[in-house]
């Protein structure tokens, strides 16, 4: 149980073009879920948080209008890069709290998104 | 700033020899800590965890150990095998208030056969 996925795995886009990733969890229902951004050899960085039902809260420095996330179902939440730029090009995972199975609380994370901007 | 740092980018270990993989944190708040493993190219896969009430936590091959006045974290993998290779990634959270996980820099682990 707890898997994850995201869609595309990988995408190339133009510059002023919009992208939208979506991470799905399969067999389970994620009341929340995570998006991070994964730049070469650094750290994921949590971007933002995204509750069914409810606006995402995005972490300090995110731009909420050019990174926009909707959760629209348990099962489902979306990101969507506006506009993107060359500067957006990244590694992009989501990730779902699972409270059923043990480690409860725990996070399982997607396969990941490659977005490259031309 | 980072809050859980991975100073090792690195680690190369014989197979069969244990791996030992470092990670430390500045926030006294953290109360749960967590390792993920990653491949390229792909998302990170949970490997073990421990909370703040525990100093150590075995799962098979893995075990991790916690100091929590050192703040420092450690990962064991005894016997290392090939397939071990990959890059390893600590998190830290204050589990009570939701959860939001800070995830150190990563240490690329490679297990020489």
């Amino acid at each position: 149980g707890a898997v994850v996925s995201q869609h595309p795995s990988r995408v190339i886009c133009k510059s002023g073009t919009s992208v939208k990733i979506e991470c799905r969890s399969l067999d389970f229902q994620a009341t929340t879920m995570f998006w991070y951004r994964q730049f070469p050899k650094k750290s994921l960085m949590l971007m933002a948080t995204s509750n069914e039902g409810s606006k995402a809260t995005y972490e300090q420095g995110v731009e909420k209008d050019k990174f926009l996330i909707n959760h629209a179902s348990l099962t489902l939440s979306t990101l969507t890069v506006t506009s993107a730029h060359p500067e957006d090009s990244s590694f992009y995972i989501c990730s779902a709290r699972v409270s059923i199975y043990p480690p409860y609380n725990e996070q399982f994370f997607g396969p990941g998104t490659r977005l490259t901007v031309l | 700033d980072q809050q859980v740092k991975q100073n090792s980018p690195s680690l190369s270990v014989q197979e069969g020899r244990i791996s030992i993989l470092n990670c430390d944190y500045t926030n006294s708040m953290f109360d749960y800590f967590l390792w993920y493993k990653k491949y390229p190219a792909e998302g990170p896969t949970f490997l073990i965890s421990i909370s703040s009430i525990k100093d150590k936590n075995e799962d098979g091959r893995f075990t991790v150990f916690l100091n929590k006045s050192a703040k420092h974290l450690s990962l064991h993998i005894v016997p290392s095998q090939p397939g071990d290779s990959a890059v390893y990634f600590c998190a830290a959270s204050v589990k009570h208030t939701g959860n939001q996980f800070y995830f150190g820099t990563g240490t690329s682990l490679t297990v020489i056969p």
